[in-house]
């Protein structure tokens, strides 16, 4: 089974400038969760979706940033505009809702210059 | 809120030794379940053991086992014969049926 597939694996660009993750949650599972990982705060959760709808966005850390999932197999989170602090890796997780594990994605390491 | 605390920001040990992670969680439901994660130097975030609230035998996954200690909601890891491929960030973890929440981790160096 293809385990949670995140896009890109590395990301650079330049401060000001848009940037957009991707997930693709494992099939079957219906909670989906984003993270941001840095050394200063270690693993923050951003936002989590069940049933493609979400459920707790305070862990975002402002309107710079959005997340959305269209459908069951699909899921971004945008930043816009973003910057140098925004650097960080960031990774999507999937589980089947009901006492299960996670399961991460190999995160994209986002650096903004 | 469900909370989850992990009191040792980093830990080391010699090789073949065991050592223990330690984790305490904050809820007032009864059912739940709880995790070790192991995060390498690759990044990867990989299961390492699970636990459930209603089972009162520790679970056991070779050289992993936990210490699960309900009523004062601890939750250690202990790892036994370390191997220098165990060095990794140790995250602790709850989760009940709508959400799952992870503690700050532990950083473990095991030497040779």
């Amino acid at each position: 089974d293809a385990g949670v597939i995140q896009s890109p694996r590395h990301e650079v660009t330049e401060m000001g400038q848009e940037v957009t993750l991707r997930c693709k949650p494992i099939s079957g599972h219906n909670s989906l969760f984003w993270y941001r990982q840095t050394m200063m705060r270690g693993l923050e959760l951003l936002i989590y979706f069940n049933n493609n709808v979400p459920i707790d966005d305070s862990g975002m850390p402002e309107d710079r940033f959005s997340a959305k999932m269209p459908n069951a197999s699909f899921s971004t989170l945008k930043i816009q505009p973003s910057e140098p602090r925004d650097s960080a890796v960031y990774f999507c997780a999937s589980r089947q809702q009901g006492y299960q594990p996670q399961h991460f994605g190999d995160g994209t390491r986002l650096s903004i210059l | 809120a469900q909370t989850v605390t992990q009191s040792q920001p980093e830990m080391s040990v010699q090789e073949a030794e065991t050592v223990t992670l330690s984790c305490t969680y904050d809820t007032s439901e009864n059912n739940y379940y709880l995790f070790w994660y192991k995060q390498p130097p690759s990044r990867q975030m990989i299961l390492v053991i699970r636990q459930e609230a209603y089972k009162q035998q520790n679970a056991t996954e070779n050289r992993f086992s936990v210490n699960f200690q309900k009523a004062a909601k601890s939750f250690s890891l202990k790892i036994s014969d370390s191997q220098l491929g165990d060095t990794a960030m140790y995250f602790c973890a709850f989760a009940n049926n709508n959400d799952m929440r992870f503690g700050a981790g532990t950083r473990l160096t095991v030497k040779p």
